[in-house]
């Protein structure tokens, strides 16, 4: 177990819709990262937040949308959603250790369902 | 830009034989470099990492050595297991706080 927690394991939606992907981060974690996991693209870095600002983006479509919260939980957001949007999404958040070296931890994942 | 190759597979051993999959990588400077793990309907575990040239990572008998010279980063295991019937991803990290670069991932499967 990891300590980060994402909510919901299985979501099964329609085209069209929008769903919210809850992550909550190790204690003590101040940077959250989401990344997407789908066959033809891999694993993929879409976007990572800094104690609430945002500090990188990667590939994230337009329609996609991500927030943290002043508790330090993010929320990802999927809008306008299509069927290549089915995939395998992680949250991570990251520590730097004893050593000057950070460590991504990774959640469990959400896995996306478009029909 | 930064990327990571690695032997994609399908590898299928039988157990305890011995287990390399390589690994190199793309990158300017100095990055981490990580193997992480998938079990099946899992998410992802750190397996092992090595932050600077000629450090060995090692883990449940898991072992890969940063070569700068040859920008490899090589995954080894004496005696696989069931087990360890996973996908192993490679990965680099630039500099602290920043994205994963993941390599395609490696599918291992080890039978009795």
């Amino acid at each position: 177990d990891s300590g980060v927690t994402q909510t919901p394991k299985h979501l099964i939606t329609a085209t069209g819709q929008r769903v919210t992907l809850r992550c909550s981060p190790r204690s003590g974690d101040l940077s959250v990262y989401w990344y997407q996991q789908s066959l033809d693209q891999g694993l993929q870095f879409l976007i990572q937040y800094y104690n609430g600002e945002e500090r990188a983006k990667g590939n994230i479509l337009e329609r996609f949308s991500a927030q943290q919260f002043p508790d330090l939980h993010s929320e990802l957001n999927l809008s306008s959603l299509e069927l290549g949007d089915s995939a395998l999404y992680f949250c991570a958040s990251s520590v730097v250790g004893s050593g000057g070296g950070e460590t991504q931890y990774f959640g469990p994942g959400t896995r996306l369902l478009v029909l | 830009g930064d990327s990571v190759t690695q032997m994609e597979g399908p590898v299928t051993l039988s157990e305890e034989a011995f287990l390399t999959i390589n690994c190199t990588y793309t990158a300017t400077g100095y990055p981490s470099l990580f193997w992480y793990v998938q079990y099946p309907g899992e998410g992802l575990q750190l397996l092992l990492k090595a932050t600077k040239a000629d450090d060995k990572g090692s883990n449940k008998g898991f072992e890969a050595t940063y070569r700068k010279e040859t920008t490899s980063f090589h995954l080894e295991k004496g005696s696989v297991q069931v087990s360890d019937s996973a996908v192993y991803f490679c990965a680099l990290r630039k500099t602290s706080y920043d994205k994963v670069i993941f390599g395609p991932g490696t599918s291992l499967s080890v039978i009795p």
